[in-house]
């Protein structure tokens, strides 16, 4: 089955630092790959997405690139801000329905 | 609306209570998904609608739960004699379309069920 699995633990970096958080995935067939973000008191928002091998999906300076040898997603971003403390989720869908499949979210804050 | 809507955004339920949750998708958006969220987990997949087929129900954790979406549009997760295993948020989320893979899936706000 499919499935997500993100490293350990919450983030915590100060303002201006590099920040990434590993995803790796297991999955049938081409998934195609998310990233989603929860800021404190919101829903779940798309960061962003690829669809298919080497493809790289960026938006608000964070990018991810689908690395189909490693079955990796990794997040980055070069500076962070204050602003990006929130709960970040990789996720993969794949097959006919477009479910997603989750992993269990990496707490990041970021400290002035 | 502007986005997806969810009611009530919080419910206590006594333990054997039954509860209903509504999810009110964007207009228009053919695909519906429920998913439960445990406290400091990822959300989880229950079940899928296309229109008013649900097609994928797969993630149900027991035949209490039971969802249903009769006009294609507003769907209720519905879930008999709740138990504290239960106590979870349970998100909505819809999709323009279905049956493909890359699709964005748009997340309500979520109803946090505490059972005691």
């Amino acid at each position: 089955g499919n499935s997500v699995t993100q490293m350990e633990g919450p983030v915590t970096l100060s303002e201006e630092a590099f920040l990434t958080i590993n995803c790796t995935y297991t999955a049938t067939g081409y998934p195609s790959l998310f990233w989603y973000v929860q800021y404190p008191g919101e829903g779940l928002q798309l960061l962003l997405k690829a669809t298919k091998a080497d493809d790289k999906g960026s938006n608000k300076g964070f990018e991810a690139t689908y690395r189909k040898e490693t079955t990796s997603f990794h997040l980055e971003k070069g500076s962070v801000q204050v602003s990006d403390s929130a709960v970040y989720f990789c996720a993969l869908s794949s097959g006919g329905n477009n479910r997603l499949a989750f992993g269990k979210g990496n707490q990041v804050v970021v400290i002035p | 609306g502007a986005g997806v809507s969810q009611s009530p955004r919080y419910k206590v339920a006594k333990r054997g209570q039954d509860v209903a949750l509504r999810c009110d998708p964007i207009s228009g958006h053919v695909s519906l998904f429920w998913y439960q969220q445990a406290l400091g987990q990822g959300p989880e997949f229950l079940t899928y609608f296309q229109n008013e087929a649900q097609l994928d129900k797969s993630g149900l954790p027991s035949d209490r739960f039971f969802a249903e979406r009769p006009e294609g549009s507003v769907s209720t997760l519905k879930i008999q004699r709740t138990q504290q295993e239960d106590s979870a948020v349970y998100l909505c989320a819809s999709s323009l379309t279905g049956g493909t893979s890359y699709n964005e899936q748009f997340f309500g706000p979520g109803t946090r069920l505490t059972v005691l």
